[in-house]
């Protein structure tokens, strides 16, 4: 079975650009979120979604938002990017959104100019 | 305070040897508890999963909750350079809607 795949997987922006990150869940999990890492950091929550809906939210600006669509598969929008946006951006999927047993993807690797 | 503490390392041990990974927190509604290990510029791979106190054992590895003292940990028995890696503790109160509260990581150095 495949696992969570993100896309792209490495991209350049420069500040004040938009970015979309797209993820697809592994098959039959219903729940999708998305994590910041900064280099020398943990992962840092920034939402989670299930059956299309918004469930959580981390601490992050507005310029954060995402959907989640009728396939389970999620985008990641930021917006009026940001040096310190620069980060790696890691998807993670669940069968049940109240555990936390959360299986990642590779990530997105951000870089912003 | 941060709410989940992890010593950065790096952490250098000898091939064969116990490895001790710990973690402490401070939120006592914590009562899902995770490691992952996580190899340079990879994404994350779940290695233990623990709901409330007590031990759990897969393989090499042992994962043990101790809610009273807010404190866990990670053995890795017969340590192989293949284990060199991050390995980040992570934790949540169930529910789902604040998501995971990782540690920075340790970063774990098996020599050959």
């Amino acid at each position: 079975d495949a696992g969570v795949t993100q896309s792209p997987t490495h991209l350049i922006k420069t500040r004040g650009q938009q970015v979309t990150l797209r993820c697809s869940p592994i098959s039959g999990h219903k729940s999708v979120s998305w994590y910041q890492q900064v280099l020398g950091q943990g992962p840092q929550f920034i939402f989670q979604y299930y059956e299309k809906e918004e469930r959580g939210r981390g601490n992050f600006p507005d310029r954060f938002s995402a959907r989640q669509f009728p396939n389970y598969s999620s985008e990641l929008n930021v917006n009026a990017l940001l040096l310190g946006d620069s980060a790696l951006y890691l998807c993670a999927s669940s069968q049940d959104p109240n555990t936390g047993e959360l299986f990642f993807g590779e990530g997105s690797r951000l870089t912003v100019l | 305070q941060k709410e989940v503490e992890q010593d950065p390392g790096p952490l250098s041990v000898p091939e064969g040897a116990i490895v001790s990974l710990n973690c402490t927190y401070s939120n006592s509604a914590f009562q899902y508890f995770m490691w992952y290990r996580q190899y340079s510029r990879k994404g994350p791979e779940l290695l233990m999963y623990t709901y409330s106190s007590g031990n759990k054992e897969d393989g090499r590895f042992t994962a043990q909750v101790d809610k009273s003292s807010k404190y866990i940990s990670l053995f890795i028995r017969d340590s192989q350079p293949s284990d060199s890696a991050t390995y980040l503790c992570a934790m949540n109160r169930g529910g789902g809607a604040d998501g995971l509260t990782f540690g920075k990581g340790t970063h774990l150095i098996i020599q050959p």
